[in-house]
Parts: C-alpha cells; sequence; structure tokens
C-alpha cells in the first residue's frame, strides 16, 4: 500500500462516452502527476500539478482534461477518446519537487476504449 | 535531452540463478537514478535508489552502482526468486530538467522454479 489510491481499476468506455478517473493521496504531497503506461514504451508523463497548479502538460490531446481540487484529489477527465488510447493510466504524487525524492504511484486504471 | 535505456526483455532465469538488467542514461544535470518494480496488478514501487556518483543503492538482495563515467545504472542481484518476477523499470531525476522523472521502458523478468 503506497498511500495513492486510484479509482476505477478498471475501465472500458466507447469512444462516445465521457468518464472519469480519479486519484487520492493523503501523504500529505504538494505535487501530484498523471502517466499513461503502454506496451514497450517508456511511461508517458502527461500532467503534473505542484500545489494545484499545472505545471507540466507533455502536449496531451485535449481529449484528456486534468483537474487538481486541491492538493489531495486529482482528477483525470476522458472524453471522445480513441482505440490508442487504451493503457493503464497511472497516477503518482510526490513530497517535494527535489531531485532524489521519490514519486508514490497508485494501482493505476487499466482503459480499454471500443 | 534526459533519456533512460533499459535493455528489452522479456528476461527468463531459473531461481537461485545471477541476474543483471542493464540501464543507461543521458542527462544534462547531475541526476539522481532510481529502480522501480511494478507486480502484476499493481502500480511502480520503489526498489532502490542513488543521488550521486559512486553511491550504491541495495533493497531486498537487489544493488545498483551509480556509474558517471559510464553513465550506467545496471541492476544485480545474486541468486533471484519465484517472488522477483516482476518488471523493473530503471529512471532519472534531473533537477536542469525541473526535476521531472525519466523512465526507460521496463524490464520484464520472470523467475522459473
Amino acid at each position: 500500500e503506497t498511500g495513492v489510491t486510484q479509482t476505477p481499476r478498471h475501465l472500458v468506455m466507447g469512444m462516445t462516452n465521457k468518464k472519469s478517473l480519479k486519484c487520492e493521496q493523503h501523504l500529505g504531497h504538494n505535487a501530484m502527476y498523471w502517466y499513461k503506461q503502454s506496451a514497450k514504451k517508456p511511461l508517458e508523463l502527461m500532467f503534473v500539478y505542484n500545489f494545484k497548479e499545472q505545471t507540466e502538460n507533455n502536449s496531451v490531446p485535449s481529449r484528456f482534461s486534468p483537474e487538481c481540487p486541491n492538493s489531495s484529489h486529482l482528477f483525470l477527465h476522458l472524453h471522445t477518446l480513441q482505440p490508442e488510447d487504451s493503457a493503464l493510466y497511472l497516477c503518482a504524487s510526490r513530497g517535494q519537487f527535489a531531485t532524489n525524492e521519490k514519486l508514490f504511484f497508485g494501482s493505476g486504471t487499466q482503459l480499454s476504449v471500443l | 535531452g534526459d533519456s533512460v535505456t533499459q535493455m528489452e526483455g522479456p528476461v527468463t532465469l531459473s531461481e537461485e540463478a545471477f541476474l543483471t538488467i542493464n540501464c543507461t542514461y543521458t542527462a544534462t544535470g547531475y541526476p539522481s537514478l532510481f529502480w522501480y518494480v511494478q507486480y502484476p496488478g499493481e502500480g511502480l514501487q520503489l526498489l532502490l535508489k542513488a543521488t550521486k556518483a559512486d553511491d550504491k543503492g541495495s533493497n531486498k538482495g537487489f544493488e545498483a552502482t551509480y556509474r558517471k563515467e559510464t553513465t550506467s545504472f545496471h541492476l544485480e542481484k545474486g541468486s533471484v526468486q519465484v517472488s522477483d518476477s516482476a518488471v523493473y523499470f530503471c529512471a532519472l531525476s534531473d533537477q536542469n530538467t525541473g526535476n521531472q522523472f525519466y523512465f526507460g521502458t521496463g524490464t520484464s523478468l520472470t523467475v522459473i522454479p
């Protein structure tokens, strides 16, 4: 148990659906991340929030929309996704933005887009 | 830009065999280096880390030494167990790139009895 909780664990959606992924941490961390994990690819950093402010958006398509209402919660809103968006979406948090500070990961949401 | 390159898997070993998973990196600054492990159905968790040249990180029998001269951080274990079956990710965090993490592609390890 890492202290980072993601829901749902699995999600199947059609291309016209709208859904949201949720991430929650009560570790007192101020930085939260969304990563995309696809087979045989490096983890792709999607979004970073530091003290609730978005600090990174790595050219992610607008069909992915993040929201960070407070430093404990992070959402990823999904709409009109494509089949190639099927992947494991991982949330992570970090205590500080320091070089030697590790990331704490949730178990991920396995997303399938039909 | 910063990047991490790992040996491609999958790797299959017999129990008690010696493990090496190669990792090399490119960074503009003086990064910290990490190995993460992902067990089936779970997220990534930190296995070990090293924050400066010649540091050795170790945990659960795994070791990796930060080699600046060869820009490497190879993961080793002297005697693997079935429970070590997982995917292993090498990563770096570099102050020069805003302390963001860069991960390798992951190496899948299967240990057979």
